[in-house]
């Protein structure tokens, strides 16, 4: 696609419960990143791919958080047991090299999530 | 730990006139200052980046400086328009990694 796409743009649910977050990078960018954007504050890492090397898992706070990509491609964001302190927005973004070329990211427009 | 420190956190400039944005840093192997502009609703856009070895890149009405010995960065943002209005972010990518550390973001509003 011509962007990144990120699915659902928006997601309430009950604490405790399990939530799967959708990113769609953009076609042939091998480099995928999730970070976290919670209210007022910047951009949090979490987890990055590249092709089909060992994810970078450094970011992620819990092991109640977790992210595969298949194919090369798609990416879901598992966070289990949800905690209302998890509320925030979810953003995607993917680069065509995660070498040591400086291109920048593109984000998709993110998914909010609200634990109740 | 790895830390960016942006101020100031929020920014009011009339039409016209120059925004400036700062960040410091505490680590000194980062090798890549990009700055990110994201509009409400929206994931942050690239807007210009800046490597150590360069004092000074400018595009258009966006210059970035960059001041190695003081560990500080600047966005300045000339002749301010209403459609600058948005939130901006500074970012630094440690040596050898991919990800970056971005501040904490500053909410600049220009008024016509």
């Amino acid at each position: 696609g011509a962007g990144v796409s990120q699915s659902p743009s928006n997601k309430v649910t009950e604490k405790g419960k399990d939530v799967e977050l959708r990113c769609d990078p953009i076609s042939g960018h091998t480099a995928l990143y999730w970070y976290r954007q919670s209210l007022g504050q910047g951009l949090e890492f979490l987890i990055y791919f590249q092709g089909n090397s060992a994810p970078d898992k450094s970011g992620l706070p819990s092991d109640r958080f977790s992210a595969e990509r298949t194919g090369g491609s798609v990416s879901t964001l598992t966070i289990q047991r949800t905690q209302q302190e998890d509320s925030a927005v979810y953003l995607c973004a993917s680069s065509p090299d995660g070498g040591r070329a400086n291109y920048g990211y593109t984000f998709g427009s993110g998914t909010r999530l609200t634990v109740v | 730990q790895q830390q960016v420190k942006q101020s100031p956190q929020s920014l009011i400039v009339q039409k016209g006139g120059i925004s400036i944005i700062n960040c410091a840093y505490e680590n000194t192997a980062f090798d890549y200052f990009p700055w990110y502009q994201q509009f409400p609703g929206k994931g942050p856009a690239l807007l210009i980046a800046i490597r150590p070895d360069v004092s000074e890149k400018k595009e258009g009405r966006f210059t970035i400086s960059f001041n190695k010995s003081a560990k500080q960065f600047s966005l300045h943002i000339m002749d301010s328009q209403p459609g600058d209005s948005a939130t901006y972010f500074c970012a630094a990518r440690p040596q050898g990694a991919q990800k970056l550390v971005f501040g904490q973001g500053t909410r600049l509003t220009i008024n016509p």
